[in-house]
């Protein structure tokens, strides 16, 4: 099992550009997240999905839009993007059933915006 | 709001040591509980989860923590660290609220191990 995959692990955009970030877990979960990790401020919900066809904002959702058309792809998208979003993104899947559900998290993606 | 308070931003120790690293949460209904660690330039891994039963838990690598209901806390301990503890450490917590799978990071306390 390969776990919870990031394409890319590393980008440089242009104030403006648009990108996609995909989110591939091969764990049959059905809870899926994207957070941004900044220093000194831990880990921020962007938006999550509880199921394929479903998505719903978290903490942080203002400039980014998702999607989840496949139940293993959770896609993080930047219409336009901005130096503030310049961060680490993470992308997490959870089973969604009854007991601790835990996270598995991806290795991440560094987003620098010029 | 739900938050969560790690306190201690950062701590440095010397190999041997004890570690005891603070966590509060703010939220007076059922909770999941858990301790994830990031190793420099790695993806975040958990060190063990509480979900019910024996407020003590154990994790990997010799760390356990208490939860203690009472006093809204999840603190994690180890009695020995070593240099590879070097790690950032995220308490997070997920409140039961029927429906919804949404975990509260920390902010992260990020210790150094010196050898």
């Amino acid at each position: 099992n390969a776990g919870v995959t990031q394409t890319p692990k590393f980008r440089v955009l242009k104030t403006g550009q648009s990108m996609t970030l995909l989110c591939a877990q091969d764990m049959n979960h059905e809870y899926m997240y994207w957070y941004r990790q900044d220093p000194g401020m831990g880990l921020r919900l962007i938006h999550y999905s509880v199921g394929e066809g479903t998505t719903a904002k978290g903490e942080v959702p203002d400039g980014y839009n998702v999607s989840r058309l496949k139940k293993q792809n959770f896609l993080l998208g930047l219409e336009s993007a901005a130096p503030s979003q310049t961060s680490v993104y993470f992308c997490a899947s959870s089973y969604g059933g009854p007991g601790p559900n835990e996270q598995y998290f991806g290795p991440g993606t560094r987003l620098t915006v010029t | 709001a739900q938050s969560v308070s790690q306190h201690n931003h950062h701590v440095i120790l010397s190999e041997a040591a004890s570690l005891e690293l603070g966590c509060n949460y703010s939220y007076g209904g059922t909770v999941n509980l858990f301790w994830y660690v990031q190793y420099p330039g790695q993806h975040l891994q958990l060190l063990l989860k509480y979900f019910s039963g024996d407020p003590l838990v154990k994790g990997i690598k010799g760390f356990e923590a208490e939860f203690i209901k009472s006093k809204f806390s999840f603190n994690l301990r180890k009695p020995s660290v070593q240099w590879s503890d070097t790690a950032e450490y995220f308490c997070a917590v997920m409140p039961l609220v029927s429906g919804t799978y949404k975990y509260i990071f920390g902010t992260g306390t990020r210790l150094k191990v010196l050898a």
